[in-house]
């Protein structure tokens, strides 16, 4: 099955500053990540996704970036806001085509904190 | 309308006892997921359908557990003899499609958080 390995477990930045979190998957064929936001006693929220044909995709304060060769994604949140504290969880399709949006395998999570 | 309400909110049972849970998607919608997410950990997928037909189920729905999806619109998860292990919060997803600045997601229900004591 595909393994889903997330970085760092927790992360703590100050207002303003830009945040990394790094996904690694082991499923070549892979094709579709997506990254989850949930708050505390919260439904996991789609906030930006990627397929394999680009390489980055930027929305507002958050870009994805992707690097199929050494199959690995990273999220990027710029100009961190308080709100931005919440847990982050990567995914990545568990069919053997690599592009289910709902069978989905996720990462470990990472709990960011944005100090005010 | 996109949406996906599910019930109970909040479940407290005995060892022992039997739960069920519903996942009720708003509008018409092909596909159906159940997820599972312990505290501390990522949602891990249980088991989904197409319309009525259950299509994969995975080695974490042990012989206790029980789902259904008879008319094709809502959907049920039966645990059967819980045991504390069990405690977690049970979620259910649906796929959407052209919905804000996403093309398709797997939009997720606020879950039933179960409590096994």
């Amino acid at each position: 099955g595909e393994n889903v390995e997330q970085h760092p477990s927790t992360l703590s930045v100050q207002e303003g500053d830009s945040a990394v979190i790094k996904c690694t998957y082991s499923d070549s064929a892979s094709n579709y990540f997506p990254w989850y936001k949930q708050e505390l006693g919260k439904r996991p929220q789609l906030i930006i996704d990627i397929r394999s044909n680009v390489g980055e995709k930027k929305d507002q304060r958050i870009a994805v970036t992707l690097n199929k060769t050494a199959k690995h994604f990273s999220l990027h949140i710029t100009e961190t806001q308080p709100e931005d504290s919440a847990v982050y969880f990567c995914a990545v399709p568990r069919d053997a085509g690599g592009t289910s949006y709902g069978k989905l395998t996720f990462g470990q999570g990472t709990i960011l904190t944005v100090h005010p | 309308d996109t949406g996906v309400s599910q019930d109970p909110r909040h479940k407290i049972t005995k060892r022992g006892q039997n739960v069920t849970f519903r996942c009720d998607p708003i509008s018409e919608h092909n596909r159906l997921y159940w997820y599972r997410q312990t505290l501390g950990q990522g949602p891990e997928f249980l088991t989904y359908f197409q319309n009525e037909a259950q299509l994969e189920k995975s080695r974490l729905l042990s012989d206790r557990f029980s789902a259904e999806r008879p008319k094709g619109s809502f959907s049920t998860l039966e645990i059967q003899r819980t045991e504390q292990g069990d405690s977690a919060m049970y979620l259910c997803a649906i796929i959407v499609s052209g919905t804000g600045i996403f093309g398709t997601e797997a939009f997720f229900g606020q879950g039933t958080r179960l409590t096994v004591v």
